[in-house]
């Protein structure tokens, strides 16, 4: 079965830092992989997803992640963090076009002045 | 403004009081998910919906219940809550299946049961 982790729960990064959120992920076939940010009290917004071709893919709010099929991992960076990125993300793995869709258990993200 | 509405956003309920969570979506999108989510868990699924009257059981489907008339209206019905439904609940529609395109979620609700 497919399940994602998330090896941090917490992770407090000063404003101007880079950033990198692990996320790290079981699945037999070619998995299709997301990343979504939950800014507080808000839904989840889609920051960037990876289905095939080029490992490094480019989301919004300046964001990447970078598939890497021999560690099983899709890991989110940002060279330079800003106070409004505080928040919580969520990386997920599914299947291409398939609703069997997994959530990691979130890495919560605080931005220090 | 393409957006996924729920309602109510707060709710504090007693045991065994049936309610209704409202899930509205204005993009015409044919798929549509329940999720809650618990700290430590993430999200899990509860329904989904490929289209008006198909619905389907995720990971997570006890105690709920789900329809879908109307192809942008997807409400989730607890017919008897239990303190261990107290969680947040979220809506998501995608024009194709979740994992084939982006969700767009819905601001939460906050359901308590005492």
């Amino acid at each position: 079965a497919q399940s994602v982790t998330q090896p941090d729960i917490h992770i407090t990064v000063s404003e101007g830092a880079s950033l990198e959120l692990r996320c790290n992920y079981s699945y037999g076939a070619t998995p299709y992989l997301f990343w979504y940010v939950q800014s507080p009290g808000q839904g989840l917004q889609l920051l960037l997803k990876y289905f095939s071709g080029d490992t490094l893919v480019q989301g919004i709010k300046g964001f990447e992640a970078e598939f890497k099929r021999s560690q099983s991992s899709f890991n989110l960076r940002k060279p330079s963090v800003h106070w409004s990125d505080a928040a919580e993300y969520f990386c997920a793995v599914g299947p291409y076009n398939n609703n069997d869709m997994r959530f990691g258990a979130g890495t919560r993200l605080t931005v220090k002045p | 403004e393409a957006q996924v509405t729920q309602n109510p956003r707060y709710l504090i309920t007693v045991t065994g009081k049936k309610l209704t969570v409202t899930c509205s979506q204005n993009m015409n999108h044919e798929y549509m998910s329940w999720y809650r989510q618990d700290p430590g868990l993430g999200l899990r699924q509860i329904y989904y919906s490929m289209n008006v009257e198909v619905t389907d059981k995720g990971d997570v489907p006890e105690g709920y219940k789900v329809s879908r008339k109307e192809k942008r209206n997807f409400p989730l019905i607890l017919e008897s809550p239990s303190p261990n439904q107290t969680s947040l609940y979220f809506c998501a529609s995608s024009a194709r299946t979740p994992s084939g395109d982006t969700q767009y979620f819905g601001p939460g609700t906050r359901l308590t049961v005492l």
